[in-house]
């Protein structure tokens, strides 16, 4: 059974740093793996999808990447903004026609 | 439509009732997912859909839960004597296929009381 982890919880860090958020999973037999924003009181947004083939993905100052082998994915923001601050959730694809798992996610403040 | 519809975006009701939420997935999106996410948790998964067959089921917590879809396209989840721990928001996903990625819509907030 995939298990998908997101430590810390919770981050906090001042405008215009560089960070890292990080997920990890148990199957390294991950099909995919999708990284979603939430805001409060929000539905999900997807920033990134990594499809089985792919290693990484970007989309402005978010970059994605995907190490199957180490069970792990990380989702790079740069130069951080208070705009950024919300819920980041990393869920992955066991199959292609099975669910997402997701991990209970990251909430992020950036500080003016 | 150009996105996940989910319809009401909230709704009260009391103990004992019967509701039923709606999803209208994106034109042409075969593959449909209701999710719960309850204050604080994460995203608990409830059935999948592909077409109008339900080939996971395995996350509806209770036989109160009842989730139908009909010509590929709009899906009902049924939630049936309502409980208060059923309080939570109910996610709809759609998706081309599993591995182009799933568009949520903004969910319903159901406030059992």
């Amino acid at each position: 059974k995939q298990e998908v982890t997101q430590i810390p919880a919770a981050l906090s860090v001042p405008e215009g740093e560089n960070l890292v958020l990080n997920c990890s999973f148990t199957d390294s037999a991950i099909y995919n793996l999708q990284w979603f924003r939430q805001d409060p009181g929000k539905g999900l947004t997807s920033l990134l999808l990594i499809q089985s083939s792919q290693r990484e993905q970007t989309s402005g100052r978010l970059n994605a990447s995907l190490d199957k082998s180490s069970g792990r994915s990380t989702l790079y923001i740069a130069a951080s903004q208070p705009g950024d601050s919300a819920t980041y959730l990393c869920a992955g694809l066991a199959g292609a026609n099975s669910k997402l798992t997701f991990g209970k996610g990251i909430t992020l403040s950036v500080r003016p | 439509g150009a996105g996940v519809s989910q319809s009401p975006s909230n709704k009260v009701t009391e103990k004992g009732k019967d509701v039923e939420l709606r999803c209208d997935p994106i034109s042409g999106h075969t593959a449909l997912y209701w999710y719960r996410q309850s204050l604080g948790q994460g995203l608990e998964f409830l059935i999948y859909f592909q077409g109008n067959s339900a080939p996971d089921k395995s996350g509806l917590p209770s036989d109160r839960f009842s989730a139908e879809r009909t010509g590929g396209s709009v899906s009902t989840l049924t939630i049936q004597r309502t409980q208060q721990e059923d309080s939570a928001v109910y996610l709809c996903a759609s998706s081309l296929a599993g591995d182009r990625g799933y568009t949520f819509g903004s969910g319903t907030r159901l406030t059992v009381v």
